[in-house]
């Protein structure tokens, strides 16, 4: 079980504006360790989208951004377009467990 | 082209041993960190362990100790993630990772190796 929450799915028509939420705790987001959010297609390896809470890696578009306050982080994708339909995940560090953590995955329906 | 190669696809009985392998190209491979991540069948992403190439040294998932070993050959710039005795619940897809030490994010992946542990 991961301590970083997910919603299990999100949708909206081409053009429109989804955000992902990712809920963690204090000894993770809330002690200020960094989020960081990946697309990952069926049958591929994850992608890096957004590191640091808000940057975005080279050659990832500005529809692209995300945010973070106190124990929860937000990514959000605008002008939503048909090939942004994939899996996303946030990732972050948990000081009590020591270890890296994801949140539980997120698919971005295109209606 | 900067890029992490991973090894083949292998099926596995329970209880055999597998070494599966990471390789980096393009880049200086002993400059960043490699982690290993599972992902079971349709299901999300977990962390196992990373390794500094440098001076091998590792650090693991609390959840994953024991089970799994990794290291590496700075040599031939590969990290290995390693079972002594698989189990069933191992099979998965496992992907290398590497970042920069004092960054905390995975910047470039590899394509992944199914393991299949089937009787």
């Amino acid at each position: 079980q991961s301590v970083l929450t997910q919603p299990p799915s999100v949708s909206g028509a081409p053009g429109q504006r989804v955000t992902i939420s990712c809920t963690g705790s204090s000894s993770n987001i809330g002690a200020g360790y960094d989020v960081h959010w990946y697309r990952q297609f069926p049958g591929t390896a994850p992608q890096l989208l957004i590191y640091d809470n808000t940057n975005r890696p080279s050659g990832v578009p500005d529809r692209f951004s995300g945010s973070k306050f106190g124990t929860s982080a937000s990514l959000t994708i605008s002008g939503l377009q048909a090939d942004d339909e994939a899996d996303y995940y946030c990732q972050s560090y948990d000081s009590g467990l020591g270890s890296y953590v994801f949140g539980t995955e997120t698919k971005v329906t295109v209606l | 082209e900067v890029q992490l190669v991973q090894s083949g696809a292998e099926v596995k009985k329970p209880g055999e041993s597998l070494r599966i392998s990471c390789r980096g190209s393009g880049y200086s491979f002993t400059t960043y960190w490699i982690s290993w991540v599972r992902q079971m069948p349709g299901k999300g992403l977990e962390w196992l362990g990373r390794i500094d190439p440098s001076d091998s040294y590792t650090n693991y998932n609390p959840s994953f100790r024991g089970h799994v070993t990794v290291s590496t050959d700075k040599s031939i710039s590969t990290a290995y993630l390693q079972w002594s005795s698989l189990k069933a619940s191992d099979t998965a897809t496992y992907y290398c990772a590497r970042y920069f030490p004092g960054t905390w994010h995975f910047d470039l992946w590899g394509r992944g190796t199914l393991v299949t542990v089937s009787s």
